[in-house]
């Protein structure tokens, strides 16, 4: 069974301008979740759906960062414009979407702002 | 929102010794996992268990439900055991997963 995938696994950009993460789930995997990690920190959740969509994003801040699951199966996540606190790791997670179903990690995409 | 605490937050090991990890939580949960990050930054998971006991090879988990937390064991550790290790938690009435803070471990040769 292939695995959760995530791209870029790196991306450096300056502060102001814009960002775009993508994440392909599992397939057959209903939840996808978003988690920003700081360094030193556990993950974050950002924003969860259940299909194409949205559960709960009362942890995105809003006036920056947007994402979108358009057709229930891939993810992509946006940054604009990004600010210096935003370098983290950005996470990408599915699940089977009952909630006693435990969470499949991608990678991660690592983020600097400069 | 729940808390989840996790202890030690660091720890440091001679290879070949065992080591017990915690993770206590404020409310009643219906998901718990543990994960270890290793070196490269991939989440893997290690255990599904909300409530119970698991074992696989070297490690094992621990859930007390009604007490509010888990453990996590490792049995003669390995350096290839660093890394940091997380809980995650849904308590029933809320549909976010939460993370605690981490136990980092390193294991030297």
């Amino acid at each position: 069974e292939a695995g959760v995938a995530q791209s870029p696994r790196y991306k450096i950009i300056e502060k102001r301008q814009s960002v775009a993460f993508w994440c392909n789930p599992i397939s057959g995997h209903a939840t996808l979740y978003w988690y920003q990690q700081i360094l030193g920190q556990g993950p974050k959740l950002l924003i969860q759906f259940q299909n194409n969509g949205v559960v709960d994003d009362s942890q995105l801040p809003k006036d920056r960062f947007s994402a979108e699951r358009l057709k229930g199966v891939d993810s992509t996540l946006k940054i604009q414009p990004a600010k210096l606190e935003d370098s983290a790791v950005y996470l990408c997670a599915s699940s089977t979407g009952q909630y006693n179903q435990p969470q499949h990690f991608g990678d991660g995409t690592r983020l600097s702002i400069l | 929102g729940i808390q989840v605490e996790q202890s030690p937050p660091d720890l440091i090991l001679q290879e070949g010794a065992n080591s017990t990890l915690r993770c206590n939580f404020s409310d009643s949960v219906n998901n718990l996992q543990w994960f270890h990050q290793n070196p490269w930054g991939q989440l893997i998971n290690l255990f599904y268990i909300p409530s119970g006991t698991k074992q696989n090879g070297r490690l094992s988990a621990t859930t007390v439900a009604t007490e509010r937390y888990s453990l996590l064991y490792i049995s003669s550790s390995q350096t290839t055991d660093s890394g940091v290790y997380f809980c995650a938690v849904r308590s029933g009435g809320s549909y976010i997963p939460t993370f605690g803070r981490g136990t980092s471990l390193i294991v030297h040769p």
